[in-house]
């Protein structure tokens, strides 16, 4: 399958630790923040998303973490598992159904 | 419920040669979506269907790239002629149109079709 993981920032911790990645983003007036998680061989996958009115968002094991003030957006896993490993991307959007604007990506590495 | 699907999954031609690349959304989803991942890099935007029309097509590379959605259903993308700098990974995604516009756009992705000009 496709080699996701080529000339990407990676990140490799423990199973176990928590991860977090990182992401900067360029557009001011988005509305939405969306981080996806692609394995290699598949598409991209829906994760959490949060609203440009908030800082933060738990879902399950997933924090998502917003400053607006210096353009930041975080993505924290905690008691990350060997099948977190993939490619992560975090995505800006308007409200409606306006295009998605996706950033560089991270590469997750966990080893068992 | 069917997820997005692509097809071929993988395709390999020569530069100058004509591809066709095949997109079934969710069944509903009225925004249809191309985007394409080349060498590793990040996703790129091509271009956005609202039912059968063309919404933005602001990301398509040049005119050697066709898109179609007759009737509002499937989608193709057609590259013709190949050039080797089309590499790359093609992902089709869907999404309802939201009922409020104070709705984040989700999109449900396939699992993408590998093009490799040779």
């Amino acid at each position: 399958g496709e080699s996701v993981g080529l000339h990407l920032p990676t990140l490799s911790v423990q199973e176990g630790d928590n991860s977090i990645i990182n992401c900067a983003y360029s557009n001011s007036a988005s509305d939405y923040f969306i981080w996806y998680k692609q394995e290699s061989g598949k598409g991209p996958q829906f994760i959490i998303d949060i609203r440009s009115n908030m800082d933060k968002r738990q879902g399950q094991r997933v924090t998502v973490l917003l400053n607006k003030t210096v353009k930041h957006l975080s993505l924290q896993i905690a008691a990350t598992q060997p099948g977190d490993s993939a490619v992560y991307f975090c995505a800006e959007s308007s409200s409606g159904y306006s295009t998605l604007t996706f950033g560089k990506g991270t590469m997750l590495l966990v080893s068992p | 419920e069917a997820g997005v699907t692509q097809f071929p999954s993988h395709s390999v031609i020569e530069k100058g040669q004509t591809v066709t690349l095949r997109c079934d959304p969710i069944s509903g989803h009225d925004n249809l979506y191309w985007y394409r991942r080349v060498m590793g890099k990040e996703i790129k935007f091509l271009l956005h269907f609202v039912k059968e029309s063309k919404q933005d097509e602001s990301g398509m590379p040049n005119n050697r790239f066709l898109a179609e959605r007759t009737g509002g259903t499937y989608s193709t993308l057609k590259v013709q002629p190949a050039e080797l700098e089309d590499s790359g990974v093609y992902f089709c995604a869907s999404s309802q149109l939201p009922r409020q516009t104070s709705g984040a756009n989700v999109l449900t992705f396939g699992a993408g079709s590998r093009l490799t000009v040779l």
